[in-house]
This record gives C-alpha cells, structure tokens and sequence, in this order.
C-alpha cells in the first residue's frame, strides 16, 4: 500500500532556531517528492520538488534532502521565522498512472513562537 | 503565485440545503482537480478531471458531483448537506502534457463548509 508518514506531528521551536521534519515513503514506482507548506486555511504551496536522481534542493531557508534508496526525506528550515508557523506536507507522486496520482502525508504542524 | 480561485472560503448551512463550491483556474490547466481536508489529517482525493466532459471519482468516497463544462471552471455540488459533510474542500490543477513538469499540482485556498 502507497503511504506517506510524517515525523513529528506537531513541533514548537523559538524564532531564530532550525528543525528538521521528517518524511518516509513507500510509494511504488517513484516519480518525485515535494513538501509543501500550507498556512492555516489556505491551501498548499509547494517549497522544494525533487526527483529519484535528486538529493537535495534549496528554496532560500528551505532545504530538502532525498534518500530514494531509503525511501526518506527531510526538510530543514534554516533561521525561522514567525512566519514560517504552518503545516509542512510531504506529498509523493508515483510514475504508474497517467493522473501523476499523489499520496500525501498528514503533516508536520510547525508553531514557531518569539 | 497560482491562479486558481475558489469561492465561497467559508459557508456555514443548515442540514438538507443544496450547495455549489465554485474553483476557476486562469492557466488553462487540463486536469482539476478536489479534495477534502479534515483537521490534521491528510488531503483525500474526492473527485478529478482530465479536461471537458471529463469526470472522475477519487479515492475517497464522496456523495458529492461535479462538471467540467469548461476547461477553467470545475464546480463541486452537495445536493443535501449534511453534518458529516462538513470539512475543508481543496481545489487543484495541473497541467495534462508529459512533458509539464513533474506534475506540479497548483491549489487554490479552500473553502471551509460547516453544516448545522
């Protein structure tokens, strides 16, 4: 069965600091990985977009990195900012149907306080 | 920023009325595309389209329909909400062609249905 799974569920950290979230897969056969970012009702944005031969991808303080082998990805935001307090979306795409059919996770829901 | 717009964000109703959730996209994308949220759970596809006259179920089930008269607007109908209907509704597109890039998936902002 094709599932995303996201660690951890929900994280606070203070302004300034870094975190890593964190994202496993086991969708079959592999097209890409994204995170999105999606502000409390609002729909996603996508950050970072990588493919099987892609292990890592820069978007200002965002990098994602990619393990296809392992099948996990990481997300990790550099300096945060209030700002950045939203839910972060692991979303994979398989290559197996002409839909480009995405299987996405439940989210990491960042808080970030002063 | 992407140009999918939904309409209206928040609708709040009473049991048995008959609504329509407008979603337009002004990037001439083929495929639309909706989905439903509920609070910390993941988006569930509910229903998708690969361009006019073309309508599909997703994997979740939903007693809700859809059209696709024209290729920028895919209206969403609940013929009679119910309280169990009540969630977050997300509409996307994408682009049809093989070569579109890795089927990037543009959402709009949601609109947010409670039923009494």
């Amino acid at each position: 069965k094709n599932q995303v799974e996201q660690s951890p569920q929900s994280l606070i950290i203070l302004e300034g600091k870094n975190c890593t979230l964190q994202c496993n897969y086991t969708v079959s056969p592999f097209s890409n990985l994204r995170w999105y970012k999606q502000d409390t009702g609002r729909g996603p944005v996508s950050l970072t977009i990588m493919t099987f031969s892609e292990n890592t991808k820069s978007n200002g303080r965002y990098t994602a990195t990619l393990d296809a082998d392992t099948k996990q990805s990481s997300l990790h935001i550099t300096a945060s900012q209030l700002s950045d307090s939203a839910s972060y979306i692991c979303v994979v795409s398989d290559r197996g149907s002409t839909l480009g059919r995405l299987y996405f996770g439940r989210g990491t829901q960042l808080t970030v306080w002063p | 920023e992407a140009d999918i717009y939904q309409t209206p964000r928040y609708l709040v109703i009473g049991t048995g009325k008959k609504i329509t959730l407008e979603c337009s996209q002004t990037m001439g994308h083929d495929k639309m595309y909706w989905y439903q949220q509920d609070p910390g759970m993941e988006l569930h596809l509910i229903h998708y389209s690969y361009g006019v006259n073309s309508t599909e179920k997703g994997d979740l089930s939903s007693e809700s329909t859809v059209s696709r008269i024209r290729t920028e607007h895919f209206p969403l109908t609940l013929e009679s909400a119910r309280p169990s209907h009540t969630s977050q509704y997300l509409c996307a597109s994408s682009e049809s062609s093989s070569g579109s890039y890795l089927n990037e998936q543009f959402f709009g902002p949601g609109t947010r249905l409670t039923v009494l």
